[in-house]
């Protein structure tokens, strides 16, 4: 069955970085486009990042351009992001997603704390 | 950016009661809208893509309507475990945006 699941969540100082992983399993990451989402604590959903097929193609959110990078290894079956100069408006969980148009299948998320 | 707003915010209902979420879009998405269910501390979870086609293992008192810039999502018979925060997204364009969310909570 499909499966993403998400690592490397954590608590993180200000200005400091993170990367975070993204294992999928029961298909394969290859044929399909693949998205960051994050969640701020109770707060609503929001996109971060999107990686083609090939990982030549991305897209971000205007609050991370520059400051986070999306990445994906197909040969390993895991999409990454890594975060530079992390703020403290960073902190949610962070949820990885396929995209078939809509996002079918999402991991379960990793929470990052960015706190002095 | 695509702007989507829904209504209302937060929703009081009974089981067995139809209940009806708006979401409205900036400007028009086609039929590029999908909507999600969320419970606390799980992963949105796929109901309706394409603003009407129901995701396969949804129950079908969920439905979805709409095009252009106005969409809704019908649920027609409420069960206890429909409580829960709904969000609408349009994948039209990036970058991808969601509705800030409808909680449904038991009256």
């Amino acid at each position: 069955q499909v499966q993403l699941v998400e690592s490397g969540g954590g608590v993180v100082q200000p200005a400091r970085s993170l990367r975070l992983s993204c294992t999928a399993s029961g298909f394969t990451l290859s044929g399909f486009v693949m998205h960051w989402v994050r969640q701020a604590p109770g707060k609503g959903l929001e996109w971060v990042a999107v990686v083609s097929y090939d990982g030549n193609t991305k897209y971000y959110a205007d609050s991370v351009k520059g400051r986070f990078t999306i990445s994906r290894d197909n040969s390993k079956n895991t999409l990454y992001l890594q975060m530079n100069s992390l703020r403290a408006g960073d902190t949610a969980v962070y949820f990885c997603a396929r995209e078939t148009g809509q996002f079918d299948y999402w991991g379960q998320g990793t929470l990052v704390t960015v706190s002095s | 950016d695509i702007q989507m707003t829904q209504s209302p915010s937060t929703l009081s209902a009974s089981v067995g009661d139809r209940v009806t979420i708006t979401c409205r879009a900036s400007q028009s998405i086609s039929n590029w809208l999908a909507w999600y269910q969320q419970k606390p501390g799980k992963a949105p979870n796929l109901l309706i893509y394409e603003a009407s086609n129901l995701q396969s293992g949804v129950p079908s008192r969920f439905s979805g309507s709409g095009s252009g810039t106005e969409f809704t999502l019908t649920i027609s018979s409420l069960q206890p475990d429909d409580f829960a925060t709904y969000y609408c997204q349009q994948y039209d364009s990036y970058p991808v945006t969601f509705g800030q969310g409808t909680k449904v909570e038991i009256k």
